[in-house]
């Protein structure tokens, strides 16, 4: 069975720091892809990344950066020079390639981030 | 703005009643798909719907139904409803077809049952 899991509920840190999500992942498929979803307190999800199984490769888009790691099925983001603005839940998910691409959610990450 | 429109952004309504949540996928988009996100139970998939037909339902009670219609718009209606039923619920949609792609999320709706 696939599974998300997002061992961290709260972290707060003071603007400036850098700070890394954890995630977890469990699937028995060699193809499947991982997303990182932003929940600001207004409420609406925003996507951030999708990453595909096959490609391990770090990515980076500005303050933003995603380490993949198949040996430990973790997918973690770090916010850099944190900002009050990106205080917000940030959700991974996971999805396979069964017949349906439905998202499976880990429980979230409540993130705040203090002047 | 992700460009998927849900109405209405609020809904209070009594136990045993019956709404209609409507949303709108992205131009171009053949893809919708309904989530619940509640307290207990966090973000679940409830069902998806390409180019007008059912493609996957995930934990969707049986008082709840969905459909596409031929302009793509989508319905999730709830019936017989339950305090337990009050969550946010959205609608995502993604371009569909073969292969996974990112889904863009509406605003939501947060539907309250007294």
């Amino acid at each position: 069975a696939q599974k998300v899991t997002q061992a961290q509920t709260e972290i707060s840190v003071v603007e400036k720091e850098d700070v890394t999500l954890d995630c977890v992942y469990e699937t028995r498929d060699t193809t499947y892809y991982l997303f990182w979803y932003k929940q600001p307190p207004s409420g609406e999800l925003v996507f951030l990344i999708r990453r595909n199984s096959f490609d391990e490769q770090n990515e980076i888009s500005g303050r933003y950066s995603w380490n993949f790691q198949k040996s430990t099925s973790s997918f973690n983001f770090t916010i850099t020079a944190s900002q009050v603005v990106d205080s917000a839940v940030y959700f991974c998910a996971l999805s396979d390639t069964d017949n349906t691409d439905k998202l499976i959610f880990g429980t979230g990450t409540r993130l705040q981030v203090f002047p | 703005d992700s460009g998927v429109t849900q109405t209405p952004k609020h809904l209070i309504t009594a136990t045993g009643q019956r709404v209609t949540l409507r949303c709108s996928p992205r131009s171009g988009d053949l893809s919708v798909y309904w989530y619940q996100q509640s307290l207990d139970q966090g973000l679940q998939f409830l069902i998806q719907y390409y180019n007008g037909e059912e493609r996957a339902k995930g934990n969707i009670l049986e008082r709840f139904s969905a459909q596409q219609f031929p302009d793509l718009h989508s319905e999730l209606n709830l019936s017989s409803l339950e305090l337990g039923d009050s969550a946010l619920y959205f609608c995502a949609s993604s371009t569909g077809g073969t292969g996974v792609y990112e889904q863009y999320f509406g605003p939501g709706t947060r539907l309250t049952v007294t």
